[in-house]
């Protein structure tokens, strides 16, 4: 059974950059085609930030794309998020998720437990 | 952009009523990438319905979905007390890839 397991700093200055990994325990990162980041302001819900797939190619969310980078690393099965420039409004519990992909269809099948960042000086 | 709306905001019922949750989208939406999601309280959201109507491994039959085009549905046969939750509807375009989530329904104990 393949689990996600966020980690990384629960706070973050203004202006700084959030960066969080996803780790992969129960199978191989390379086992799905897709994985990716969403968050979910307190209160609020839920926004895609972008995807990676194992081999390293990646899309975002066009009101992201300017300050978001994901990467991925095989060798560690992980993969990882970058937010710059962040302000207030990135405060929110960041989950990574794997893909699923039946049939021609694409969903969210696996999230990790999330881990809330505070964007705070 | 696709905008997802669903309707109500919040369902209030009993146990061993029908729920039935509407999402509304601003685009047609390709049948094989919408999905319905349950979160509670503290939880992650689990995977429920993918593909407009294929529930998720583990997912009670209870648990039912359809729809076409712009209109879709997450219906609930008989609400159990682990139910009451939170529900959101999810939608993917692939040109260019996008992800966009409804504003989710709370489904809370009448």
């Amino acid at each position: 059974q393949v689990q996600l397991q966020e980690s990384g700093p629960g706070l973050v200055k203004p202006s700084g950059t959030l960066s969080l990994t996803c780790a992969v325990s129960g199978g191989s990162i390379s086992s799905s085609n897709w994985w990716s980041w969403v968050r979910q302001p307190p209160g609020k819900g839920l926004e895609w930030i972008g995807e990676i797939s194992h081999s390293g190619s990646t899309n975002y969310n066009p009101s992201l794309k300017s300050r978001v980078t994901i990467s991925v690393d095989e060798s560690k099965n992980q993969f990882s998020l970058k937010l710059s420039s962040v302000t207030a409004a990135d405060t929110a519990v960041f989950y990574c998720a794997r893909h699923l992909a039946l049939g021609g269809t694409t969903s969210f099948g696996i999230w990790g437990q999330g881990t809330l960042v505070t964007v705070s000086s | 952009e696709i905008v997802l709306t669903q309707s109500p905001g919040t369902l209030s019922l009993s146990p061993g009523e029908r729920a039935t949750l509407s999402c509304r989208a601003s685009q047609s939406v390709n049948s094989n990438y919408l999905a319905w999601y349950q979160q509670k309280p503290g939880q992650a959201p689990r995977l429920l319905i993918y593909g407009t109507s294929s529930r998720a491994t583990g997912i009670p039959d209870r648990f039912s979905g359809s729809g076409s085009g712009t209109d879709f549905t997450l219906t609930i046969s008989r609400l159990e007390p682990e139910d009451f939750a939170v529900y959101y509807c999810q939608q993917y375009r692939s040109s260019p890839p996008r992800y966009t989530f409804g504003q989710g329904t709370k489904l809370e104990i009448k």
